[in-house]
């Protein structure tokens, strides 16, 4: 089993859909996590860091889930823009143990 | 602010070649991560630096050598490249102060072993 997994998708939903992603991961003593947005063929960039209380960003919303050990990402009214990979991440207590997912694929149609 | 640069942004390399890639920070950051991603893998940990003058190993570090010389600066070399090395790079940094923010990345490197 992979320390953090997610549904590789694609997603394909029409613009003005809501859409939602999950992110499990299996390490109970993970400490910080986060959502990173990946444009085709470009670096990864922080989108929203995820709350244990839960946390929004305008459209966006980071949930996380302990006890089940899932984060998830809604996206509200979304954009063309918004067409992009998605990726989880899931840091422990150590510098180097932070594991990233394979990305979630989303693509937005007009 | 330039943030995390790397350089070069592209190259070709022959198996056999030895290359260097830099990354450069001017954030002060004290950790400093070199990945590697390639297609359905995800991004994969090679070497990372907790300061300067440190250096340790990832999840994939055969074949590659880092070296944090300055604070800023973070490179990594491959010695002599093999085509399983073909990948795309991205060098990353964040502070140590134990903050909820997560890393900023470079812009990345292009490397193809022929």
């Amino acid at each position: 089993r992979k320390e953090v997994e997610q549904d590789p998708g694609p997603f394909n939903v029409p613009e003005g859909a809501t859409v939602a992603f999950n992110c499990t991961y299996s390490n109970s003593a993970s400490q910080s996590f986060f959502w990173y947005r990946q444009d085709c063929r470009k670096e990864p960039k922080l989108l929203m860091s995820v709350y244990s209380s839960g946390n929004e960003d305008g459209r966006f919303t980071a949930q996380l889930n302990r006890a089940s050990q899932y984060i998830s990402l809604l996206i509200r009214d979304s954009k063309l823009s918004d067409s992009a990979t998605y990726l989880c991440v899931v840091r422990g207590s150590s510098a180097s143990k932070i594991i990233f997912g394979s990305g979630t694929r989303l693509s937005i149609r007009p | 602010n330039a943030g995390v640069t790397q350089t070069p942004k592209f190259r070709v390399l022959k198996t056999g070649q030895s290359m260097t890639l830099l990354c450069a920070q001017d954030m002060n950051h004290e950790y400093m991560y070199w990945y590697r991603q390639d297609p359905g893998m995800g991004l994969r940990l090679i070497h990372y630096s907790v300061g300067e003058g440190t250096t340790a190993k990832g999840e994939v570090p055969d074949g590659y050598n880092v070296s944090r010389l300055k604070k800023q600066n973070f490179l990594l070399g491959l010695e002599s490249a093999a085509p399983s090395q073909t990948s795309v790079y991205f060098c990353a940094s964040r502070n140590a102060d134990g903050s909820n923010y997560g890393y900023t990345f470079g812009s990345g490197t292009r490397l193809t072993v022929v």
